[in-house]
């Protein structure tokens, strides 16, 4: 089985700050890992994924994710924070052999920027 | 191009009713999907289409039917409505290469079961 943990219900950041959301897996073998953000009353939008190679990934809005295997962790991460990044983050995993079933996503981390 | 298009935004139904929820995408992708959405659930797979005339079961498939209309559609019925069933409801797609993972999400159905 697998299962992702978003340790975080809420995360506060002050705008300008780098922000981390928090993030770890359990899945057999090599993960695929992903992050994915919400805005009110919108469908999830694609931010940025780890499937293999380099451990840092770039995403989109200038957000990043660093894949730590010993840790089985893969923390979302932005170097400084603005107002509109203000959103609910979803961390999602899969197996390679998994083919096309299911990810399963974390339960959401609510990122609040203040200004 | 609109992506991944809902209908309806809305619906409140009663216990035993039934009702279908329509997605349609037009970015001629392979996969499609149904998610629903519960506070502090994360998203749960319904069903899955990996091409048209395709349909798989995905983690909470129970009470729910699909079809796979064609490339473009994917619907979901609810045969007898469950207060359980009250939940926010979500289509997705994704290409040949996101198999698996789905790309682009529609804006929601938000369903009530009373």
């Amino acid at each position: 089985a697998q299962s992702v943990a978003q340790p975080e219900d809420q995360v506060n950041v002050a705008e300008g700050n780098p922000l981390t959301v928090k993030c770890t897996y359990s899945v057999s073998g090599n993960p695929y890992l992903f992050w994915y953000v919400q805005y009110p009353n919108r469908g999830l939008q694609f931010l940025l994924k780890y499937i293999t190679g380099d451990n840092l990934v770039k995403g989109s809005y200038g957000f990043e994710a660093e894949f730590n295997k010993s840790q089985t962790s893969f923390h979302l991460k932005k170097p400084s924070a603005l107002v509109s990044d203000s959103a609910l983050y979803f961390c999602a995993v899969r197996a390679p052999d998994t083919g096309r079933r299911a990810l399963t996503f974390g339960s959401g981390t609510r990122l609040q920027v203040q200004p | 191009n609109a992506g991944v298009t809902q209908t309806p935004k809305f619906q409140v139904l009663k216990t035993g009713q039934s009702m279908t929820l329509q997605c349609a995408q037009d970015m001629n992708h392979n996969s499609m999907y149904w998610y629903r959405q519960d506070p502090g659930m994360g998203l749960r797979l319904i069903y899955y289409s990996a091409s048209e005339g395709t349909t798989d079961k995905g983690e909470v498939p129970n009470g729910y039917n699909v079809s796979r209309l064609n490339k473009r559609e994917f619907s979901l019925r609810l045969e007898s409505a469950a207060p359980s069933q009250t939940s926010v409801y979500f289509c997705a797609s994704s290409d040949r290469e996101g198999r698996g993972q789905p790309q682009h999400f529609g804006d929601g159905t938000r369903l009530s079961i009373l």
